[in-house]
């Protein structure tokens, strides 16, 4: 059974930073494209970016909103996906998912969410 | 970056109806479309990729159309459990990926 386990979120003031974990069980995660998703209270789903496995160069890619302040980065001896967050802004307050693209570019499993709230 | 608009935001139908909802892509996204649904307090749920491929599991009551810019899902005979929102993503190229604002189908 596929499983996705997000862990790491909190309250955080604006300007900070987050580390959010993904821990995958139940497929090959070593060959697994990786996406993050998040939702804001009451909003709608927003993709924020994407690694792809090793033998794709752990290539990522990421939404506007977020794109040179957020990280993504797996490990793979783990099995755990990671979201460095930085420079936080209220804005980014929000369920974040964790997926596989089982098929590529398409979010086939999801975790739970770990839910980030940016406040002061 | 691509922007995705579904419509009806809000759709209301009777258990047993048909339902349609339809989303619309900025420019071509071939048939790079998949479709989620979303009930409160959980993940979302894939249905449908590649705008008209069912998800592993989903009831053949689901069906996607559409290609290039226009898109459909169809829920056949509305059941209790399909009262839901629902959201089309594009994943076509290369990111940034988008989803549309979503569509909430409720009980009428």
């Amino acid at each position: 059974e596929v499983q996705l386990v997000e862990s790491g979120g909190g309250l955080v003031q604006p300007g900070g930073s987050l580390r959010l974990s993904c821990s995958a069980s139940g497929f090959p995660f070593t060959d697994a494209w990786m996406s993050w998703v998040r939702q804001a209270p009451g909003k709608g789903l927003e993709w924020v970016g994407r690694i792809l496995s090793k033998g794709g160069g752990e290539t990522t890619a990421y939404g506007a909103p977020v794109k040179g302040r957020f990280t993504i980065s797996r490990d793979d001896s783990t099995n755990t996906l990671h979201l460095q967050m930085n420079s936080l802004e209220i804005e980014d307050t929000a369920l974040y998912h964790c997926t596989w693209e089982a098929v590529a570019g398409v979010s086939v499993h999801w975790g739970q969410g770990t839910l980030v709230t940016v406040s002061t | 970056e691509i922007v995705m608009t579904q419509s009806p935001a809000t759709l209301s139908v009777s258990p047993g109806e048909r339902a349609t909802v339809h989303c619309r892509a900025s420019q071509s996204v071939g048939s790079n479309l998949a479709w989620y649904q979303q009930k409160p307090g959980q993940a979302p749920r894939l249905l449908i990729y590649g705008a008209s491929t069912r998800a592993t599991g989903i009831p053949a009551r689901f069906s996607g159309g559409g290609s290039g810019t226009e898109f459909t899902l169809t829920i056949s005979s509305l059941q209790s459990e399909d009262f839901a929102v629902y959201y089309c993503q594009h994943y076509n190229n290369w990111p940034p990926w988008t989803f549309g604002q979503g569509t909430k189908v409720e009980i009428k």
